[in-house]
């Protein structure tokens, strides 16, 4: 059902490199968003976009950044990979206008590891 | 500020057997509630959801009602299967465009 992609599904890096995890969708949503989930599996708001050229921090402090130049495309970006950036990210769209049907889609994760 | 408090996991249960997975939540206002789950190696999926207080959301033989006096939303499945065996998060949207989700509960189900 969900048209939500994310690339590269995994990704072993050495410290200081610069990479870019990608998600894009084909729903034509407005609201994408970005969460991190921890080995202990709780997830975390890191950016969210209810547009494009809209870009908000969420509720964990992270120092990935991200844009929104195409309503499809959401790509989360780190400038010098760390150790302690090793986690699970998971990118969402919405298209729910009304908070109180808010449906998310998720894309299949991106599990990045940080040597 | 609000939040989402789940059991701990893993849950282990045999095929067939009852399941309950606790979910409380704390907010100031009324919050929408929702359950999704996360297959191995898949993202999150929407398993079902409530709006309002005594609503009971369900789907695929899952349900959760909505308990305001409790502040709760358990997830409850009579008789599981093993492809059932998936995490499964509790989750809360309450004015704002965001969901906060419960730390996740790890069904495992052997035949």
């Amino acid at each position: 059902e969900a048209d939500i992609y994310q690339t590269p599904r995994y990704l072993v890096i050495g410290t200081g490199k610069k990479i870019t995890l990608e998600c894009s969708q084909t729903m034509g949503h407005d609201k994408m968003y970005w969460y991190q989930q921890d080995p202990g599996m709780e997830l975390h708001l890191i950016h969210y976009s209810y547009g494009v050229n809209s870009t908000e921090k969420g509720d964990l402090s992270s120092e990935s950044t991200v844009s929104r130049i195409r309503t499809e495309h959401f790509p989360l970006t780190l400038e010098s990979a760390r150790p302690s950036h090793t986690s699970q990210y998971l990118c969402a769209s919405s298209d729910e206008g009304r908070v109180t049907n808010e449906k998310l889609f998720f894309g299949s994760g991106t599990q990045l590891s940080v040597l | 500020g609000d939040s989402v408090t789940q059991m701990e996991g893993p849950v282990t249960l045999s095929e067939e057997a009852f399941l309950t997975i606790n979910c409380t939540y704390t907010a100031t206002g009324y919050p929408s509630l929702f359950w999704y789950v996360q297959y191995p190696g898949e993202g999150l999926q929407l398993l079902l959801k409530a709006t309002k207080a005594d609503d009971k959301g369900s789907n695929k033989g899952f349900e959760a009602t909505y308990r305001k006096e409790t502040t709760s939303f358990h997830l409850e499945k009579g008789s599981v299967q093993v492809s059932d065996s998936a995490v499964y998060f509790c989750a809360l949207s309450y004015n704002t465009d965001k969901l906060i989700f419960g730390t996740g509960t790890r069904l495992q189900v052997f035949p």
